[in-house]
């Protein structure tokens, strides 16, 4: 079994429509939680951040985390052509500096139709 | 943050042949890291760049194969030898600050093709 797993999708929605990404892992050691938007052809860029457990909100996102679930989301508001992208989820159980390395997911291709 | 350049941004190579693919950063970072990420797939860590000294590189990678280097807090290179068609794949470079949160900071990748 896989530490982090992802519905690799494709997701396709409508513009406008809500989003919701999830994740699974099975490491009660994970505490930090982020998401990442990976555009065709360019490295991953960070979009949230969380520590632990409840919301984080930020513009038309929002990151959950349910660690008694061993489950997050991402979801995305008012979808844009523009959110269109591959979203990976990745975790760890502390601050790098600590030597915990972070799990990726394999990424959900998301794609919305004007 | 932070902003990383890799090069190439590309690059179509032999059978038996080496090809070394470069990272800057804009700014000094605590760690550098180089991944492999292959179509489909999830991030794989190859190895922690360690600024003068020796990599730290993740099972199944070894320093043969992946020589790395980092001669100070702005730069690495990442060495793939004697490659095959298996070694195709996206090389991805990223960077670190450090500190409580240690999020992570990507280059563009390079996708590079064996024959």
């Amino acid at each position: 079994q896989k530490e982090v797993e992802q519905d690799p999708g494709p997701l396709s929605v409508p513009e406008g429509a809500i989003v919701s990404l999830n994740c699974t892992y099975s490491n009660s050691a994970f505490q930090y939680f982020m998401w990442y938007r990976q555009y065709s052809r360019k490295g991953p860029e960070l979009l949230m951040y969380t520590y632990s457990s409840g919301n984080k909100e930020d513009g038309r996102f929002t990151a959950q985390v349910d660690k008694s679930s061993k489950y997050i989301s991402l979801f995305i508001r008012d979808s844009q052509p523009s959110d269109s992208a591959t979203y990976l989820c990745a975790m760890s159980a502390g601050a790098y500096s600590s030597a915990s390395k972070i799990i990726f997911g394999s990424g959900t291709r998301l794609s919305i139709r004007p | 943050s932070a902003v990383i350049s890799q090069k190439p941004s590309r690059d179509i190579c032999q059978r038996g042949t080496s090809l070394t693919i470069q990272c800057q950063v804009d700014s000094q970072v605590t760690m550098m890291f180089w991944y492999r990420q292959q179509p489909g797939q999830s991030l794989t860590l190859i190895a922690t760049a360690n600024q003068g000294s020796e990599a730290t590189y993740e099972s199944g990678f070894v320093i043969d194969k992946f020589p790395i280097s980092r001669p100070n807090l702005t730069f690495s290179t990442l060495t793939v030898s004697n490659m095959s068609p298996e070694d195709s794949s996206i090389y991805l470079c990223s960077g670190s600050q450090g500190g409580d949160t240690d999020t992570q900071y990507f280059g563009p990748g390079t996708r590079l093709t064996v024959l």
